[in-house]
């Protein structure tokens, strides 16, 4: 299994420019949720999923939209990107139905918006 | 409303104790704990639910008290490999999968 994967690693935009930070699982996972970490910050909740079709805002939805299709996929998108969008984006799943289960986390994207 | 953690930060030698808390102004149903080292991807360490139950991991545990709407993770012995940042990350109702994190508390362990 690959786990929780991200992509890209690194991402420079100009602000205006829009663009997709792409996840994906293989876990079989129903639960993914997308966080960003300013620094020396906690994660802050952008958007979740439970399911396939369904999606919900969390703390900080306001610039990324995000949308579910299969339960593999997860993508996040930036409509138009601004500074206060420059940090560092996890994705995470978690099997779901079981409160006990284990959240993983991918290896993160690093955005910069000049 | 995010949880707070305290201390914001502590250092360690190796093989004392350290109990980092988390903090709520809202009812909890469960609270995750995480460790991040610098650079890397959070890593899971354990849940607990509502109810006041203690969790144990290695050297590692945790408690959860509902009516205090705390926890608590304890690092018994501490080992050079526990250094990082933990957060803690708390659900609010039951099933919603949405998790929010607290502030964070940096732990550096001296050889």
């Amino acid at each position: 299994n690959a786990g929780v994967t991200q992509t890209p690693k690194f991402q420079v935009l100009k602000t205006g420019q829009s663009m997709t930070l792409q996840c994906a699982q293989d876990m079989n996972h129903e639960y993914m949720s997308w966080y960003r970490q300013d620094p020396g910050m906690g994660l802050r909740l952008i958007h979740y999923s439970v399911g396939a079709g369904i999606t919900d805002q969390g703390e900080v939805p306001n610039g990324y939209n995000v949308s579910r299709s299969t339960t593999e996929d997860f993508p996040l998108r930036l409509l138009s990107a601004a500074p206060s969008q420059t940090s560092v984006y996890f994705c995470a799943s978690r099997l779901g139905g079981t409160p006990t289960d284990t959240q993983y986390f991918g290896p993160g994207t690093r955005l910069t918006v000049l | 409303q995010q949880p707070v953690q305290s201390p914001q930060a502590v250092i360690l030698r190796e093989g004392e104790d350290a109990v980092i808390n988390c903090s709520s102004s809202k009812a909890l149903y469960s609270v995750h704990w995480y460790r991040q080292k610098h650079g890397e991807a959070p890593v899971f360490l354990m849940i607990l639910l509502k109810g006041g139950e203690q969790k144990g991991h290695d050297k590692i545990s945790a408690s959860f008290n509902e009516k205090k709407q705390q926890s608590s993770l304890y690092l018994t012995a501490s080992q050079l490999s526990y250094s990082g940042t933990y957060f803690c990350g708390t659900e609010y109702t039951s099933g919603t999968y949405k998790y929010i994190f607290g502030t964070g508390t940096r732990l550096k362990v001296l050889a």
